[in-house]
């Protein structure tokens, strides 16, 4: 059971060029999300799903984009890469029962030069 | 909003008892979460409270009191490998819902020989 799979897993990218962070979960999850983490920021919320077709922002979309063509996939693309991008994005996804935990990917580790 | 604080480090001695608390301000929340985190890893589930009261899972114990807005994660018998960040998260009644984590800024854990 390979749960949430995230890729790349490290990225090096120029100020200005796009590139989409894939995420897919085989759990049959209806809600999906992605995070970013910065040192001493905690986990702040991207985007987020809660089915195909339905996504909505979090606390800081700016500069992301997302969709929802199917249950299993969440990719996030950056539209135009800048330094303050530079962080580690975790996808995550969970059950409907309010009790269930998120499971999370291993993360992407992005650089933006 | 919401806002949760917690102590920025902690350090125990291995073999003994370590509280980590949370302290929030929300309007309203189904649930108070917590989760791990190793170095360079992912995030995972620990425990979940929707009622007060405490919560026990094997070595770690999770408590909340709603009126008292406020919450604590406890680790017993503190092993080398607890060394890790932790988090505590609330589930907001607004925007995703139950879905949806806020989290606070993490505790970084250090257990000595």
């Amino acid at each position: 059971n390979a749960g949430v799979t995230q890729t790349p897993k490290f990225q090096v990218l120029k100020t200005g060029q796009s590139m989409t962070l894939q995420c897919a979960q085989d759990m049959n999850h209806e809600y999906m999300s992605w995070y970013r983490q910065d040192p001493g920021m905690g986990l702040r919320l991207i985007h987020y799903s809660v089915g195909a077709g339905i996504t909505d922002q979090g606390e800081v979309p700016n500069g992301y984009n997302v969709s929802r063509s199917t249950t299993e996939d969440f990719p996030l693309r950056l539209l135009s890469a800048a330094p303050s991008q530079t962080s580690v994005y975790f996808c995550a996804s969970r059950g409907q029962a309010s009790n269930q935990p998120q499971h999370f990917g291993d993360g992407t580790r992005l650089s933006i030069l | 909003g919401q806002s949760l604080e917690q102590p920025s480090e902690v350090t125990a001695v291995e073999g003994a008892i370590v509280q980590i608390n949370c302290t929030y301000q929300t309007s309203g929340f189904y649930g108070l979460s917590w989760y791990q985190q190793h170095d360079g890893g992912a995030p995972t589930f620990l425990s979940y409270n929707a009622l007060d009261g405490l919560e026990e899972t094997g070595r770690f114990s999770s408590f909340l009191s709603r009126s008292d807005s406020y919450g604590y994660l406890l680790l017993q018998e503190l092993q080398m490998k607890d060394s890790a960040s932790y988090f505590c998260a609330v589930s907001p009644y607004s925007g995703a819902g139950s879905y949806q984590l806020t989290f606070g800024k993490g505790t970084k854990l250090s257990v000595i020989p």
